[in-house]
């Protein structure tokens, strides 16, 4: 079966510029994750969708970032505008609807802000 | 909240030695435990998935346990390896479907 794809695999942009990262999850996994990895820390939770509904977005920094998955596939998740403390890796995960499989991630965007 | 703390952050041994990862969790009422291992530069690969009901699973030279009670969770690698020089990554879900909650993770190196 095909993996979790994300692109792009890397990203350098300046602060205060706009980037964005797509998604495209295993298929028939109806939930949707985006994890920041900064350098040295586990991944930290930005948002979780289940089909095309939000089912958790609390840790996401709303006045910059947002996220959308169209058509219960594919997601977006967009920085506007970035800053420097927003240079981590971008991972894109998915689960089945089940809750009894483990959870298959995405091989990553870095990102560098300079 | 749920905290995940591994122990320890970075290990060093020779090639063929037994080794023992920690991970212990704040909050026991957990749904599943699983363990990642991440190469530098790339996404997480799972290596072990441990359902709440479960003591241990093994995949050849990889055995987890869990004790749910005490929070704690264990990764033994066996006859370590150069390849198996990786940072691993301990999380758990505490409900069915939720978003996984992360350690900071154990950067092994194995020399040969």
């Amino acid at each position: 079966e095909a993996g979790v794809a994300q692109s792009p695999r890397y990203k350098i942009i300046e602060k205060r510029q706009s980037v964005a990262f797509w998604c495209n999850p295993i298929s028939g996994h109806a939930t949707l994750y985006w994890y920041q990895q900064i350098l040295g820390q586990g991944p930290k939770l930005l948002i979780q969708f289940q089909n095309n509904g939000v089912v958790d977005d609390s840790q996401l920094p709303k006045d910059r970032f947002s996220a959308e998955r169209l058509k219960g596939v594919d997601s977006t998740l967009k920085i506007q505008p970035a800053k420097l403390e927003d240079s981590a890796v971008y991972l894109c995960a998915s689960s089945p609807n089940t809750g009894f499989g483990g959870y298959t991630f995405g091989s990553g965007t870095r990102l560098t802000v300079v | 909240k749920q905290e995940v703390t591994q122990i320890p952050a970075a290990l060093s041994v020779p090639e063929g030695e037994n080794l023992v990862l920690n991970c212990s969790f704040t909050d026991s009422a957990i749904y599943n435990l699983q363990w990642f291992r991440q190469d530098p530069g790339k996404g997480l690969t799972s290596l072990l998935l441990i359902q709440s009901s479960q003591r241990e699973q093994t995949s050849g030279r990889l055995n987890a346990s869990l004790d749910k009670s005490s929070g704690r969770s264990t990764l033994y690698i066996a006859a370590s390896q150069p390849g198996d020089s990786a940072t691993y990554l301990c999380a758990v879900a505490n409900q069915a479907g939720t978003a996984l909650i992360f350690g900071k993770g154990t950067t092994l190196s194995v020399s040969s």
